[in-house]
Parts: structure tokens; sequence; C-alpha cells
């Protein structure tokens, strides 16, 4: 059965930091991959999706994000946090066409 | 306007009422989908459709049941409400012609049963 995992519930970076978010993903097929973000009290915005092809993904607001088939990994990346990305990150797992299974989320605080 | 917009925004009702919950969108997608968010457990399938004479059971269908009125509209019914079905629900959408097809959600509803 297809699940995913994030493995950090919440984290903690400074503003200008690096960022890293990390999923990990169980699918039995090439994965279709998804990053969405929730901001307070909004709905899912799409950050960036997998399908197929280059495995370095890029997002909108600066994020990307790298499918790694080895590690059955999807982590998700930022070089520099800025305050307006403190907003809750869940990574999801395909097929987008009825069961997509997401993971529990990970909250992000950015310190100023 | 929003493109996929949930009605209401937040609701209160007691233990044993029926209620709706309903979802419009305007983006032209066939495939409509209604999830729940509990804290911790992220975000799980209730029911999609694909069109509206195709309805789907997802991960945790027990205790709803939905409606699809048009291709725009997607109801979803709590018949007898409890109180662990307080969450926060959100609809979804996508396009079956899309090759990279997304799914794209509404704002979602707060509903709190007591």
């Amino acid at each position: 059965a297809q699940s995913v995992t994030q493995p950090d519930i919440h984290i903690t970076v400074s503003e200008g930091a690096s960022l890293e978010l990390r999923c990990n993903y169980s699918y039995g097929a090439t994965p279709y991959l998804f990053w969405y973000v929730q901001s307070p009290g909004q709905g899912l915005q799409l950050l960036l999706k997998y399908f197929s092809g280059d495995t370095l993904v890029q997002g909108i607001k600066g994020f990307e994000a790298e499918f790694k088939r080895s590690q059955s990994s999807f982590n998700l990346r930022k070089p520099s946090v800025h305050w307006s990305d403190a907003a809750e990150y869940f990574c999801a797992v395909g097929p987008p066409s009825g069961d997509m299974r997401f993971g529990a989320g990970t909250r992000l605080t950015v310190k100023p | 306007d929003a493109d996929v917009t949930q009605t209401p925004r937040n609701r209160i009702t007691k233990t044993g009422k029926r209620i709706m919950l309903e979802c419009s969108q305007t983006k032209g997608h066939d495939r409509m989908y209604w999830y729940r968010q509990d804290p911790g457990l992220g975000l799980r399938l209730i029911y999609y459709s694909f069109d509206v004479k195709d309805i789907n059971k997802g991960e945790i269908s027990d205790g709803y049941s939905v409606s699809r009125q048009a291709q725009a509209k997607f109801s979803l019914s709590l018949e007898s409400a409890i109180p662990n079905q307080t969450a926060l629900y959100f609809c979804a959408t996508s396009d079956s012609g899309l090759a990279e097809e997304t799914q794209y959600f509404g704002p979602g509803t707060r509903l709190l049963v007591l």
C-alpha cells in the first residue's frame, strides 16, 4: 500500500538559513510526488510536483525538490528561508486521480 | 473569485444532526474529491468523483455520503454527526485531460461536532 512519512513534525529555522524538509514514500510503481503548503487558515497550495524526467524539480516561491528512487525520498529544499515561509508542508504520493496519500505534515517556524 | 469554494467555512453542530458541506468549482475540472484533515494525520480521502455518474469511496468513507449534483458541484453529508468527525474538511478538483493531472484545493470547512 502506498504511504508517505514526514519524519519531522516541527522544524525551526532562522530567516535566511537554508531549509530541507524530508519526505519518504512507499509506492508500488513509479510514483507521482507532490509538495503542498498550507498557511494558517488557508487551503493547500501546490508548491511542486514530480511525474517523470528530471529528478530535480523546481517549484514556486523558490522551492525545489529532488526525487531519489534509491532512497524512496522526495525532500523539499529552499536555499534561504523568508519569514513568510512559515506554514505547514505536506508531501503526497499519487496517483492524482483517486487514492493520493498525504504525509502528516511538517510545521515550519521561522525565527527572525 | 476563488476557483474552488466551500460553504460554510465554519460550522458547529450537535451529535446526531445531519449536515451538508458544499463545494463548487469554476475550473471546469471533471474530477472532485473530499478530504478530512486531523492534526498529526495529514489529509485522508473520504470520497472522490470522476464525473457526475461516478462516485468512489476513499480511505475513510464510513459515516459520510456524497452527491455530485453537477460537474461543478460536489457535496459531502454527515447523516448523523458524531464528535470524532470534528475536523477540517477540504474539497479538491483535478482535470483528467492533463498529462500532469494535479489536485487543487479549496479553502476548507472547519467542522465542530459537540
